[in-house]
C-alpha cells in the first residue's frame, strides 16, 4: 500500500523553508527520500532506518517517528535547485523492496 | 562507471506485439526491480528481484513477466502489450534487500502503445 505524501504541491520563494510529510500505515523498516528533475530518473537524497538517527544533508534533512510510521523532509532555505518532485519510499523490512508515495511536487521561485 | 542501463530508451508498438525492456547493472547488485511511473500516480513497483532466479510480484504486476537468469540483467517482458501498458518505465538496483542503502535507477524507458 503507497504511503500517503502531503502536500501534493508546493510553491515557496527562494530563501523559504518546506516540510514534506510521508505516512504509512503498516509498520515500516526504513524510509527513503528521493528528488526527481523532470524528464530525469530519481535521485537519491537519503535513508532512515528504524532505531537511526535524523538524517541530514547540507539544508536537507529528515526525521523518522517509528511508532507514528511517519516520516518529515524538512528543507531549509530553499534553492532554485530545489525544484523538483520528492518521493518519499517506505520498506516494510520483508525484503519487498520500496514502495513509493504519489510525489510531492516542489516549485522554487527567484 | 557503475550505473543501470535499460533498453530502449524510447519505444512506439502497437497492441499485441510482444516487446522486452532490458536493465543491466555493472554494481554487482543482489536486488533489482522495475516500477512504471504515470502522472499523478507516483513509482509503482511491478516485479522486483531479491536474487538470482529469486522474483516476485510488486503492486502492479498484470501483464508483465521478468526473468532472473544472471545477477546482473533483469529484462521487463510484455507478452501482449495494451494501450493502458504506456507509461515511463525504470529499472532500479541496490545492494541487498531490505535496503540499507540507495535505490539506483536506470534512465527510464518510455513506452508508447497503439
Amino acid at each position: 500500500q503507497q504511503p500517503v505524501q502531503s502536500p501534493q504541491a508546493v510553491i515557496l520563494r527562494e530563501g523559504e523553508d518546506a516540510v514534506i510529510n510521508c505516512s504509512s500505515s503498516k509498520a515500516l523498516y526504513s524510509v527513503h527520500w528521493y528528488r526527481q528533475k523532470h524528464g530525469e530518473a530519481p535521485v537519491f537524497l537519503m535513508i532512515l532506518l528504524k532505531g537511526g538517527e535524523q538524517k541530514g544533508h547540507e539544508k536537507i534533512s529528515a526525521s523518522f517517528n517509528e511508532k507514528k510510521q511517519q516520516s518529515s523532509l524538512y528543507l531549509t532555505a530553499s534553492q532554485l535547485s530545489y525544484s523538483g518532485t520528492y518521493f518519499c519510499g517506505t520498506e516494510g523490512g520483508g525484503a519487498d523492496g520500496l514502495t513509493f508515495g504519489k510525489g510531492t511536487h516542489l516549485i522554487i521561485q527567484p | 562507471e557503475a550505473q543501470v542501463t535499460q533498453n530502449p530508451r524510447y519505444l512506439i508498438t502497437v497492441t499485441g506485439k510482444k516487446l522486452t525492456v532490458t536493465c543491466s547493472q555493472n554494481m554487482n547488485h543482489e536486488y533489482m526491480s522495475w516500477y512504471r511511473q504515470d502522472p499523478g500516480l507516483g513509482l509503482r513497483q511491478i516485479y522486483y528481484s531479491m536474487n538470482v532466479e529469486v522474483t516476485d510480484k510488486g503492486d502492479v504486476p498484470e501483464g508483465y513477466k521478468v526473468s532472473r537468469k544472471e545477477k546482473r540483467n533483469f529484462p521487463l517482458i510484455l507478452e501482449s502489450p495494451s494501450p493502458n501498458q504506456t507509461s515511463l518505465y525504470f529499472c532500479a538496483s541496490s545492494f541487498r534487500a531490505p535496503l540499507a542503502g540507495e535505490l539506483f535507477f536506470g534512465e527510464g524507458s518510455r513506452l508508447t502503445v497503439l
